[in-house]
């Protein structure tokens, strides 16, 4: 079955960068974007970027640009996010989610809580 | 950046009710909307694609409807498992946003 799992729960430094990873299976990776959404804590929800498998380009949020790096190993079909010069508020739980070709997110993965304090 | 004004920001409401929580975008997004519910503790769950469509496996007692700047998530009749937060999506074009979240309580 269709499945996205997300790496473990992180505290980080201000200051510092965080690396969170996705890993798809059951379905084609290179078929469909894989985007990252972030919730704060009992705040909504925010959409930082989407990565293309196949080709590897990337889209991103004005918000998040040159602070957010989307990468992908198609070898084992994890994208990866990388998010540098944290603070207090990039505290939020930071999900991945599938589309297709203009479409919504129809899979989500479990989330990664992201704790940035001194 | 387009603009997701989601209304009511909470409601109450009892089983049985019918609930409708409404979405208007800054500008048109033709019909790239959806709806998704999100429970305590848990990643969102898609309810409604392209505006009308329902998702599978999802209950027909939810419905989506609108075009244009104008959308709508109805519940026909209120379930106890559908107390959650609905969020709408536009996802016409970049960078996609949401709206601010209807909690719907008892």
């Amino acid at each position: 079955q269709v499945a996205l799992v997300q790496s473990g729960a992180e505290v980080k430094k201000p200051g510092a960068s965080v690396k969170l990873s996705c890993k798809a299976s059951g379905y084609s990776f290179t078929s469909y974007f894989l985007h990252w959404v972030r919730q704060a804590p009992g705040q909504g929800l925010e959409w930082m970027g989407r990565m293309n498998p196949g080709p590897g380009d990337t889209i991103y949020a004005q918000k998040f640009q040159g602070r957010v790096t989307l990468t992908r190993d198609t070898s084992t079909t994890t994208v990866y996010m990388e998010l540098s010069s944290l603070t207090s508020e990039d505290t939020a739980v930071y999900y991945c989610a599938r589309t297709s070709f203009k479409d919504s997110f129809d899979v989500w993965g479990q989330g990664t809580m992201v704790t940035v304090s001194s | 950046d387009i603009q997701m004004t989601q209304s009511p920001s909470s409601l109450s409401a009892s089983v049985g009710d019918r609930v409708t929580i409404t979405c208007r975008a800054s500008q048109g997004i033709r019909n790239d909307l959806g709806w998704y519910q999100q429970k305590p503790g848990k990643a969102p769950k898609r309810l409604i694609y392209a505006t009308s469509s329902l998702q599978s496996g999802v209950p027909s007692r939810f419905s989506g409807s609108g075009s244009g700047t104008e959308f709508t998530l109805t519940i026909s009749s209120l379930q106890p498992e559908d107390f959650a937060t609905y969020y709408c999506l536009q996802y016409n074009s970049f960078p996609w946003t949401f709206g601010q979240g209807t909690k719907v309580e008892i």
